[in-house]
């Protein structure tokens, strides 16, 4: 079955970077695109970007661009979602989640907390 | 960017109630559009795509329609475990957008 599986809770202090990890298994990596979405406490569901497995080409949502990287490593079938110059703002849940070439979404990791406090 | 606007935010029915929730893009989508649930403490949970096909697996209480620009979701006969945030989502263009939510309760 697929399974998105990501990295765990992470808490750390403003102007840092955090690395995200979501491992996937059941299907062709390759054969399907990875997006991050976050979504801030109490708030609504933010999309990040999208990376595609096969060549590692990325999009990413302008306010990201700059501080998000998103990478792939296809000997493990894991994505990376990484941020930089952390703020409070960022506290959030990061979640990752599959999609085909249409961009519909249909699996998702169970997300992962990151803190950003001083 | 595409604004999505779902109406209600929040709303209370009775089980066994029939409640529609509405979403309308700032732009034309076309069928782009695709309905998530979320529970509390976990991922979202893809409900339907192409504004109304139901993903694998979804029960048949739920249903999906519109075009263009309005949409909605229906939830039939509805149980506590209907209990969620539900989010409408346009996948016509990037940056892919959401709207608010709107979270059901039992009355």
């Amino acid at each position: 079955q697929v399974q998105l599986v990501q990295s765990g809770t992470e808490v750390k202090k403003p102007g840092a970077s955090v690395k995200v990890s979501c491992k996937a298994s059941g299907y062709t990596f390759t054969n399907y695109y990875i997006h991050w979405v976050r979504q801030a406490p109490g708030q609504g569901l933010e999309w990040m970007g999208i990376i595609n497995p096969s060549g590692g080409r990325t999009t990413y949502a302008q306010r990201f661009q700059g501080r998000g990287t998103m990478t792939r490593d296809t000997s493990t079938s894991t994505v990376y979602m990484e941020m930089s110059s952390l703020r409070s703002e960022d506290t959030a849940v990061y979640y990752c989640a599959r999609s085909d070439t249409g961009h519909r979404l249909d699996y998702w990791g169970q997300g992962t907390r990151v803190t950003v406090s001083s | 960017d595409i604004q999505m606007t779902q109406s209600p935010s929040s709303l209370s029915a009775s089980v066994g109630d029939r409640v529609t929730i509405t979403c309308r893009a700032s732009q034309g989508i076309s069928n782009y559009l695709a309905w998530f649930q979320q529970k509390p403490g976990t991922a979202p949970k893809s409900l339907i795509n192409a504004a109304s096909s139901l993903q694998s697996g979804v029960p048949s209480k739920f249903s999906g329609s519109g075009s263009g620009t309005d949409f909605t979701l229906t939830i039939s006969d509805l149980q506590p475990e209907d209990v969620a945030t539900y989010y409408c989502q346009q996948y016509y263009s990037f940056p892919l957008t959401f709207g608010q939510g709107t979270k059901v309760e039992i009355k």
